[in-house]
């Protein structure tokens, strides 16, 4: 059964400083890893899917790598602004009867940017 | 671009109460969920539907729970007699293909009193 963990669960940084969120997974078996981005009280806003067969996803400041013998995935960030803050969810399909389908998700990293 | 859409936003509702929450999911989506959080908790999956019949569900569902797709572009999650313990946010998703990106909604904040 896939279970997801993050660390930290929250971090607060300066603007301008680069930054890495942890993601942990337990099934090395993985389909693929998302990460998202909740503002609070607010809707899931995809980031960056990578693949099972994937070692980095790129998509402007934001980099995904993922290593499936440590069971990791981690989200840079370059060059944090303020409008960066937000909690960070990563997820992950758990094995299901009809296959790779629900996500599981991780309890996320709250990112606070100061300016 | 194309995006999941849900309402209400909020719903207020009475114990014991029916209530259906509603989505849109992107047109050319295949795969479709249902997530809660509850305040302060994981993003927790409900149950997932395809091909107009549910895939796969979590404990969560059981029978007080139903989903439909009445028509080509809703899908919806009934909870026939709500209970404090589902207030929550409810998330509607949706994908292309089975294991494939998905994309949620808004959310709808459901409050039970």
């Amino acid at each position: 059964k896939q279970e997801v963990t993050q660390i930290p669960a929250a971090l607060s940084v300066p603007e301008g400083e680069n930054l890495v969120l942890n993601c942990s997974f337990t099934d090395s078996a993985i389909y693929n890893l998302q990460w998202f981005r909740q503002d609070p009280g607010k809707g899931l806003t995809s980031l960056l899917l990578i693949q099972s067969s994937q070692r980095e996803q790129t998509s402007g400041r934001l980099n995904a790598s993922l290593d499936k013998s440590s069971g990791r995935s981690t989200l840079y960030i370059a060059a944090s602004q303020p409008g960066d803050s937000a909690t960070y969810l990563c997820a992950s399909p758990g094995r299901g009867n009809t296959g790779f389908q629900k996500l599981v998700f991780g309890t996320g990293t709250r990112l606070l940017v100061s300016p | 671009e194309p995006e999941v859409t849900q309402t209400p936003s909020h719903q207020v509702t009475q114990m014991g109460q029916e209530v259906i929450l509603r989505c849109v999911p992107i047109s050319n989506h295949l795969y479709f969920y249902w997530y809660r959080q509850i305040l302060g908790q994981k993003v927790e999956f409900l149950v997932s539907f395809y091909n107009n019949e549910i895939s796969e569900k979590s404990e969560i569902f059981d029978d007080q729970f139903s989903v439909e797709r009445p028509d080509g572009s809703n899908f919806t999650l009934k909870i026939r007699s709500t209970k404090l313990e589902d207030s929550a946010m409810y998330f509607c998703a949706s994908t292309r293909q089975g294991g494939g990106e998905q994309f949620f909604g808004p959310g709808t904040r459901l409050t039970v009193l």
